[in-house]
């Protein structure tokens, strides 16, 4: 079956850096996705990974690593603003996004 | 630009009885897709199209239709609504299925 693997909660102080881990098993890849979601709101895009490596986007970065199924998101100069629920997916042979249950990201002042 | 827009925010809706769900974009994306959310689980995809005219299944289809008469709209139709529909219902578009996709702000549905 297809899987994707993310923490349920993490917490972290404002100002400091997070790293939210995401790994997957699925059936075919073809790029991997990471979207924030605020309570009650919609997703929205962040980044996109298809090839091995980090790519970097101001505060945020993400990482992937094809061979081992991993990737990750870090978050730099926390703001409490960032106190969201972050969303892996990845694109399988389908080319259909398959969806991790996401982490709820709780920053402290 | 309105993006992707939802209707109904959110309803209460009586077991057996039927709903449509409306979903409009105005990027003139080829792909459109509806999803439900519910806690603890991940998205998943209810329907897709990958262009006007065209539909497909996907992971939880069981009660659900939908159409695709042309580019903009993509509404989602519930039967005969049962209490395990209750969720929270995105819509979201893409220029192709190889594009990231953008979200409707979803719509909140309980059957009772």
């Amino acid at each position: 079956g297809q899987n994707i693997d993310q923490p349920t909660e993490m917490t972290a102080t404002e100002g400091a850096i997070v790293q939210i881990n995401c790994t997957y098993q699925t059936s075919g890849f073809n790029g991997l996705f990471w979207y924030q979601q605020h309570a009650g709101e919609a997703p929205t895009f962040l980044s996109y990974n298809v090839l091995d490596g980090l790519e970097e986007k101001g505060r945020f970065s993400s990482f992937l690593s094809r061979s081992k199924g991993y990737s990750y998101l870090l978050l730099k100069e926390l703001q409490m603003k960032d106190s969201a629920s972050y969303l892996c997916a990845v694109r399988d042979s389908n080319y259909q996004l398959i969806w991790g249950a996401g982490t709820k990201l709780i920053i402290k002042p | 630009t309105a993006g992707i827009t939802q209707a109904p925010t959110s309803q209460i809706l009586a077991a057996g009885r039927s709903m449509t769900l409306r979903c409009t974009q105005d990027m003139r994306h080829n792909a459109m897709y509806w999803y439900r959310q519910d806690l603890g689980l991940g998205l998943r995809l209810i329907h897709y199209s990958n262009t006007a005219g065209t539909t497909g299944k996907g992971e939880v289809p069981d009660g659900y239709s939908v159409s695709r008469a042309n580019t903009d709209d993509f509404p989602l139709t519930l039967a005969s609504a049962v209490p395990s529909q209750t969720s929270v219902y995105f819509c979201a578009s893409s220029d192709s299925d190889r594009g990231e996709q953008y979200f409707g702000p979803g719509t909140r549905l309980t059957v009772t």
